[in-house]
């Protein structure tokens, strides 16, 4: 069965810390992406990655980087956390779109709060 | 731009009631479509999916969904809601003509049921 794991499920984070955001696939997607959830507002895109080292901006990249060194890993990074980050942040991920367009498997989620 | 829309925050029913969620998307053509439910503590699980086809397209747990190209929309339904169906649901959007699977959200129903 497909599997996205976050690394982890709650973190709690200073104003101005360096923050690091795991997420790890095993059904070997070339597409992965990384979404902040907020109460109605729905899922909102950060940025996503289409194969590794590949990386586009989402809908709402500011004050986030990300990493793909492998194709498995999917890193979010906020460089220094502000309490506007305190989000719950999920990472999906999908094979190559354009003929299936199969659906987003996603992570239980990471709720992180900036202090 | 795409955009999806679902107007209904929070709805309650009780159990063995009926239910329709709405969603209205915005795009330039026939999107792809896609139901989304997320259990409390849980990522998301795809309940259904339209391409194209058969604009009535049936899904896990019991739902169906009704694709209406006039209206723009795509109602989440069943018939005789469980006390387990409580949970939000998110409506999503994608291109056809993507090969990265990215999808745009709507704001989410939380739906909560009544014994």
């Amino acid at each position: 069965d497909v599997k996205v794991t976050q690394s982890s499920r709650y973190l709690v984070k200073r104003t101005g810390e360096k923050v690091f955001l795991e997420c790890v696939q095993d059904m070997d997607h070339e597409n992965m992406f990384w979404y902040r959830q907020d109460p109605g507002l729905g899922l909102r895109l950060i940025y996503f990655s289409y194969d590794v080292k590949m990386k586009e901006k989402g809908d709402i990249p500011e004050g986030y980087s990300v990493s793909r060194e492998k194709k498995e890993r999917f890193s979010l990074i906020l460089e220094s956390a502000s309490t506007n980050q305190t989000s719950m942040y999920l990472c999906a991920s999908s094979p190559p779109g354009r003929r299936t367009y199969s659906p987003l498997h996603f992570g239980n989620g990471t709720r992180l709060t900036v202090t | 731009a795409q955009s999806v829309t679902q107007p209904d925050i929070h709805i309650t029913v009780s159990e063995g009631a009926s239910l329709e969620l709405r969603c209205n998307y915005s795009y330039g053509a026939t999107p792809y479509l896609f139901w989304y439910v997320q259990s409390p503590g849980q990522g998301l699980q795809l309940l259904l999916k339209y391409f194209s086809g058969d604009t009535l397209v049936q899904g896990i747990k019991g739902f169906e969904a009704e694709f209406k190209r006039s209206q723009s929309s795509f109602n989440l339904r069943k018939p005789s809601v469980h006390w387990s169906d409580a949970a939000e649901y998110f409506c999503a959007v994608g291109s056809p003509s993507s090969n990265t699977g990215k999808l745009i959200f709507g704001q989410g129903t939380t739906l909560q049921v009544k014994p």
